[in-house]
């Protein structure tokens, strides 16, 4: 079985501070890892994702992500947030499911 | 990138009707096609999972009967809502896997159905 816990339901942050969204994930196997974004009214988008070798990982609009397999976590971060970046943030995990898991989301709300 | 098309975007209806909503893979092939379900503040719903040519597999809890799931081609896949009640009014969103790259899921833009 695989789980995703997104410890965070909403993270509020002023323009241009540095931000991290936790995602720590459980399975018995080895894990793809994702994160998505989420605007309103829109579908997921992919930001980034592990699926081996380099344990950072760099996605779009200037986001990364590190995988820690000791701490089965795969935070989110960005170093500067923009008033675009206001979204829902979703974690997910894939192991030995073809079916990835799904956290319930971190909203980032970034004010000015 | 990989895109993935809905439609509608947004569709009311009265209760008791039946609703198709349309999910395309416009620049790939998608054998495996998914289903989901979001609820404010929520999170995803898996609803089912289909594959090209075959019946769909639906999660524990949600009827089947209700929400007909056909993937008649590689690129397209459609859920049906029939009898909808207000009750199904919710956001619901399609992911396609490309069957070149197993690895990812694209998802569509989602579809607010709203049942009077």
């Amino acid at each position: 079985a695989q789980s995703v816990t997104q410890l965070d339901s909403q993270v509020p942050v002023f323009e241009e501070a540095p931000v991290e969204l936790r995602c720590n994930y459980s399975s018995s196997v080895s894990v793809y890892l994702f994160w998505y974004v989420q605007y309103p009214n829109q579908g997921l988008q992919l930001l980034l994702k592990y699926l081996s070798g380099s344990t950072l990982v760099k996605g779009i609009n200037g986001f990364e992500a590190e995988f820690n397999k000791s701490q089965t976590s795969f935070h989110l971060r960005k170093p500067s947030v923009h008033i675009s970046d206001t979204a829902e943030y979703f974690c997910a995990v894939k192991g030995g499911s073809y079916i990835p898991t799904f956290g319930r989301g971190t909203s980032l709300i970034v004010h000015p | 990138g990989a895109v993935v098309s809905q439609h509608p975007s947004r569709v009311i209806c009265k209760s008791g009707t039946s609703v198709k909503i349309e999910c395309r893979s416009l620049d790939f092939q998608a054998t495996t096609m998914f289903w989901y379900r979001q609820f404010p503040k929520k999170s995803l719903m898996l609803m089912a999972t289909s594959n090209e040519g075959s019946k769909a597999t639906y999660e524990q809890g949600v009827e089947k009967d209700k929400f007909l799931i056909n993937h008649a081609s590689l690129t397209l896949s459609t859920l049906t809502v029939t009898s909808a009640h207000p009750e199904d009014s919710s956001f619901y969103i399609c992911s396609a896997r490309d069957r070149g790259r197993a690895d990812t899921q694209y998802f569509g833009p989602g579809t607010r159905l709203t049942v009077l």
